[in-house]
């Protein structure tokens, strides 16, 4: 059964230093890998989504990569501001079965600090 | 833009009650998702559906149901709430043409049953 794990649960920075959040799944078997970022008391926000034959995706200050044969996928976030502030989340969809079946992580609280 | 709109932000309820949460998506989107969101538990998804008048049951199924007369609207129904139906109710879209679409979500429906 695929599980997705993301440590650590939260973190905080300085303002303007760049780091890295950590997605792990148990079967390498997947479509793709998708990041959201949720803030609080709202819904998720897609950020990047890499298809399993992708290495890395990258949109503005953000760049996510795939690793599918070791299970891990980064977010790497550079100079970060205090509106990076939010939980991030990854979800993996497996091969085989219906496209209903998206495994979530718990996701990464992110506190970045003025 | 995708637009994913749930009709309430918040809603209070008594234990017992039918309760029908309503989603609407403006992209033509084939897919649409229910999912609760409770913490220490993540993002567990209630029904899935496909086309208008087709559903799947997700992980959680028990104590609701669905209906998708129309292709741009997916509702939740709680057929008797319960206090333990307090949660965070995440409507979502995508395509159905590609297992490479991305997920958009609304902002959420906070329920309380008291």
């Amino acid at each position: 059964k695929q599980e997705v794990t993301q440590i650590p649960a939260a973190l905080s920075v300085p303002e303007g230093e760049n780091l890295v959040l950590n997605c792990s799944f148990t079967d390498s078997a997947i479509y793709n890998l998708q990041w959201f970022r949720q803030d609080p008391g709202k819904g998720l926000t897609s950020l990047l989504l890499i298809q399993s034959s992708q290495r890395e995706q990258t949109s503005g200050r953000l760049n996510a990569s795939l690793d599918k044969s070791s299970g891990r996928s980064t977010l790497y976030i550079a100079a970060s501001q205090p509106g990076d502030s939010a939980t991030y989340l990854c979800a993996v969809r497996p091969s085989g079965g219906s496209q209903g079946n998206l495994i979530f992580g718990k996701g990464t609280k992110l506190s970045v600090k003025p | 833009d995708v637009k994913v709109t749930q009709s309430s932000r918040y809603l209070v309820k008594r234990t017992g009650e039918k309760v029908f949460l309503e989603c609407v998506q403006d992209m033509d989107h084939e897919n649409m998702f229910w999912y609760r969101q409770d913490p220490g538990l993540g993002l567990r998804l209630i029904y899935f559906s496909y086309d208008v008048k087709m559903k799947e049951k997700g992980d959680i199924p028990e104590g609701y149901s669905v209906s998708r007369e129309k292709k741009e609207r997916f509702s939740l129904i709680l057929e008797s709430a319960s206090t333990n139906q307090t949660s965070m109710y995440l409507c979502a879209s995508s395509k159905r043409s590609s297992y490479n679409s991305p997920l958009h979500f609304g902002n959420g429906t906070r329920l309380t049953v008291t």
